[in-house]
């Protein structure tokens, strides 16, 4: 069972940053948090991913929360070809990423 | 670096036919794992396939099986095809350099993915 929690959907305006939320307060202490998008059907993307620390990288930055508990990943400046959903994903023992529904992203102009 | 590719793209079958999957890793990638894709269910771990053995393997029923070949490629194979198999199913490799924990940090990278639709 999924252990990630997603809003269903949010829209962002073109050009501002997108924050898209996730929780995760069962996730054990050794086991990352990994983002990924998908775009009309085609496989998954790789976001970023992290463990404890903030993390960011050339497409995004990752928040945790102290307690991580939860996160947030923010596109810092969202672009129309960022539509997509958005999957915040566990990786649990035998490398099997856990998907939950994700949050459609929705970038407007 | 080339990305995951998997073949064939789209596969129309019919129930009771089987139908096997490829999957190329990216060069170097040690480890693939398979996963299906419904609207209905989301996305769901198949299993993970390292130096040609399965590591682990999902909640599915034994129709649905795999193999990786010494080169990395892996296939997967579904045996009596029912209705409820149409899916998207990706493929996904990662690095596993040396020795290879389950608990390993390596990436998975995915592929396009097939589409199969079972009549």
């Amino acid at each position: 069972d999924a252990k990630t929690t997603q809003p269903t959907s949010m829209d962002c305006a073109e050009g501002r940053a997108a924050n898209l939320p996730c929780n995760h307060s069962t996730i054990s202490g050794n086991e990352y948090v990994y983002w990924y998008r998908q775009i009309h059907s085609q496989g998954p993307q790789y976001i970023i991913h992290g463990l404890k620390n903030n993390e960011t990288n050339e497409m995004a930055s990752l928040i945790i929360t102290e307690d991580r508990k939860s996160s947030t990943l923010i596109l810092p400046h969202a672009t129309l070809r960022d539509t997509a959903v958005y999957y915040c994903t566990t990786m649990e023992y035998g490398n099997k990423l856990v998907f939950g529904a994700g949050t459609i992203l929705r970038v407007k102009s | 670096k080339a990305g995951v590719t998997q073949t064939p793209r789209y596969l129309i079958k019919t129930r009771g036919q089987q139908v096997t999957l490829s999957c190329s890793p990216i060069s170097g990638h040690r480890s693939v794992s398979w996963y299906q894709q419904t609207p209905g269910q989301g996305l769901q771990f198949l299993f993970e396939y390292f130096s040609e053995t399965q590591r682990n393997k999902g909640n599915f029923p034994g129709r649905f099986s795999g193999r990786q070949f010494s080169n990395s490629r892996s296939e997967m194979n579904v045996s009596t095809l029912e209705l409820g198999d149409s899916a998207l199913y990706l493929c996904a490799s990662r690095l596993a350099g040396g020795w290879s924990s389950p608990m390993s940090t390596d990436t998975q990278y995915f592929g396009p993915g097939t589409r199969l639709t079972v009549l």
